[in-house]
């Protein structure tokens, strides 16, 4: 089992272009976590989702920011038109319950130009 | 609404002296703690939780709930200990089991 993966792991946008953020959970895992992480900063909850359902949203910045878990293909975080104040680490964690512990990813760094 | 401190950003220790990281939480029910670590390079991962009260790699954990705080204590510092520690607070019964991070502690543990 290779671990949650995110790609890219590496990201550079320039202000209004879109950022795409990929996670594939672990192998037999259906609940998937963001996270965002400013710069000095702890990580923050910001969405949480089981295949093909938003379950939690509350911590997600009411636009600009989508996420998705199909049925087939990792789960997407998406934010368009990106303004530099998005330039952060982004982590995915999964597990294959909602209550069982979280398995993180390597995170996908964003920085906009 | 649920919050967790770290007051400390950076603790540096001898290797064999003992180490606290401080962790305070709030939270109006009986919330579930984690410690986190984040070795150079690596990803986070669970280090404790308090529900299992084990000692992980000789930290240990105890919830005070009167005190509402979850600080990490290891007797003897290693150089291998040297990383980046956060304090966790999940909600149970909420759906799923998001957490709430404190800001981090960086440990450094000096030879």
């Amino acid at each position: 089992n290779a671990g949650v993966m995110q790609n890219p792991r590496h990201l550079v946008r320039r202000r209004g272009q879109e950022a795409r953020l990929r996670c594939s959970p672990m192998k037999g895992h259906s609940h998937v976590y963001w996270y965002r992480q400013l710069p000095e900063e702890g990580l923050k909850f910001m969405v949480y989702l089981q295949k093909e359902n938003i379950i939690d949203e509350s911590g997600m910045p009411k636009e600009r920011f989508s996420a998705e878990f199909p049925k087939e293909g990792p789960s997407i975080l998406r934010i368009q038109q990106v303004v530099r104040g998005d330039s952060a680490a982004y982590f995915c964690a999964s597990s294959p319950g909602g209550a069982n512990e979280q398995f993180f990813g390597p995170g996908t760094r964003l920085t906009v130009l | 609404a649920q919050r967790v401190t770290q007051p400390e950003k950076l603790l540096s220790v001898f290797k064999g002296a003992p180490v606290e990281l401080k962790c305070n939480y709030s939270y109006s029910g009986s919330p579930e703690l984690f410690w986190y670590v984040q070795y150079s390079r690596q990803r986070l991962q669970l280090l404790l939780r308090h529900i299992s009260r084990e000692s992980i790699k000789g930290f240990t954990a105890d919830l005070n709930k009167g005190e509402t705080s979850f600080h990490l204590k290891k007797p003897f510092a290693q150089e291998e200990d040297s990383a980046m520690y956060y304090c966790a607070l999940s909600a149970p019964g909420a759906a799923g089991n998001k957490l709430t991070f404190g800001g981090g502690t960086r440990v450094l543990v000096k030879p």
